[in-house]
């Protein structure tokens, strides 16, 4: 079965950090871009990042840039997000999601076709 | 960043009827437009990619159309298990964005 599992969501205190992980199976994890998607409380999705195969290519949204880090471990078939100076408005639902199609390293724009269940931020004093 | 747009916000439609939501871009994204669909305490769905595939297993009763600027999510004849939070989102352009979501409920 094709499956994304996250993990390392929590509480954590404004301007701390946390690292998110997505582990990968049922499909050849080092084929296909990936990404992370998030959803505040009752709102809309909010892409966050996304990373080439081979890590070659790493993209951001610009509110995202300079605090969060996304890397891969193909060898381990596992997704990450590195945050850091988080905010009260970083709280939300953090969901990895895969390209729709597998790509040779380059990140080029897809569809989103497999998703996690989700880790849940939190970012409060 | 390219703008989507969906309407209505809210659509509430009887069981057995047909649902047409509609999704707006700012500029357009070719046919590079999916439409998700999300159940509470669950994450999205792929139901449509390229403005009319749709995604593995799902059911032909939702259909998707559109190009350029103006595309359409229709579901045929909806089930209970229809009703739901459907999501348009445009990847053509980085950085991909979503609409806001239309709330597709009970009549």
């Amino acid at each position: 079965e094709v499956q994304l599992v996250e993990s390392g969501g929590g509480l954590v205190k404004p301007g701390g950090s946390l690292r998110l992980s997505c582990a990968a199976s049922g499909f050849t994890f080092s084929s296909y871009s990936m990404n992370w998607v998030r959803q505040a409380p009752g709102k809309g999705l909010e892409w966050v990042s996304s990373i080439s195969s081979r890590s070659s290519y790493i993209y951001y949204a610009d509110s995202m840039k300079g605090r969060f880090t996304v890397s891969r471990d193909n060898s381990k078939n596992s997704l990450y997000l590195q945050m850091n100076s988080l905010r009260a408005e970083d709280t939300a639902v953090y969901y990895c999601a895969r390209d729709s199609h597998p790509q040779s390293g380059y990140l080029l724009l897809d569809a989103f076709d497999i998703w996690g269940q989700g880790t849940m931020v939190t970012v409060s004093s | 960043e390219i703008v989507m747009t969906q309407s209505p916000a809210t659509l509430s439609v009887s069981p057995g009827e047909r649902a047409t939501l509609s999704c707006r871009a700012s500029q357009s994204v070719s046919s590079n437009l999916a439409w998700y669909q999300q159940k509470p305490g669950q994450a999205p769905r792929l139901l449509i990619y390229g403005a009319s595939t749709r995604a593995t297993g799902i059911p032909a009763r939702f259909s998707g159309s559109g190009s350029g600027t103006e595309f359409t999510l229709t579901i045929s004849s909806l089930q209970s298990e229809d009703f739901a939070v459907y999501y348009c989102q445009q990847y053509n352009n980085w950085p991909q964005t979503f609409g806001q979501g239309t709330k597709l409920e009970i009549k």
